[in-house]
């Protein structure tokens, strides 16, 4: 079982520019949410997957938006980036109606934005 | 808004030593209350709690949650090197499991000197 995995690890990118991100959940997980971690902060919730539908939504624009596709994979997408959009980007999975102890992250995805 | 603090910020002590971490909290629909340790990217998983003064334990660590006060303690004794990291505190809060969310603390940064 490989886990949680996120791509890619690393990205730079300039201010304007549009990015995605992509996480595969654990094997059994169908449940996706994502976070925001900037450097020396805890993980702000941005929104949470399930059955291919934003399900819950944390306090980012519009700019961010995502996707769930049928084998329970997400994509989130930042567009016209902004300096303070750099933070590593984590998603976590778990089944649907699973404990939160049962929640797993993936590595993170740091996005430079300069 | 919910709403999770963390104190300290960072600390620094010498193997050995005991440390304390403290998390204050204020949500809506509370359900439950997790530690989490952060290493290099993923944050990993160690206590999850719902009731209060029910300590749990894992070696040299423990947690307890008091949901009268709205706060939880993580205590770490006779610290190794090993246990530096961010140690970030996340409470779950929602209307059912599926609708639930989580909102992290900023984190404490510790720092065990050998």
């Amino acid at each position: 079982d490989a886990g949680v995995t996120q791509s890619p690890t690393h990205l730079i990118k300039t201010r304007g520019q549009q990015v995605t991100l992509r996480c595969s959940p654990k094997s059994g997980h169908d449940t996706v949410s994502w976070y925001q971690q900037a450097l020396g902060q805890g993980p702000q919730f941005i929104f949470q997957y399930y059955e291919e539908e934003e399900r819950q939504r944390g306090n980012f624009p519009d700019r961010f938006s995502g996707h769930q596709f049928p084998n329970y994979s997400s994509e989130l997408n930042v567009n016209a980036l902004l300096l303070g959009d750099s933070a590593l980007y984590l998603c976590a999975t778990r089944k649907t109606g699973g404990l939160y102890n049962e929640q797993f992250f993936g590595p993170g995805t740091r996005l430079t934005v300069l | 808004e919910d709403k999770v603090v963390q104190s300290p910020l960072s600390l620094v002590v010498h193997e050995g030593d005991t440390v304390t971490l403290n998390c204050s909290y204020e949500v809506t629909n509370f359900r439950s209350l997790l530690w989490y340790k952060q290493e290099k990217k993923a944050p990993t998983f160690l206590f999850m709690l719902t009731s209060s003064g029910i300590e749990k334990k894992s070696g040299r660590l423990s947690s307890i949650l008091d949901k009268k006060e709205l706060f939880s303690i993580l205590n770490i004794t006779a610290t190794q090197t090993g246990d530096s990291a961010v140690y970030l505190c996340a409470v779950e809060a929602g209307l059912g499991a599926a609708g639930n969310k989580l909102t992290f603390g900023g984190g404490t940064r510790v720092l065990v000197k050998p």
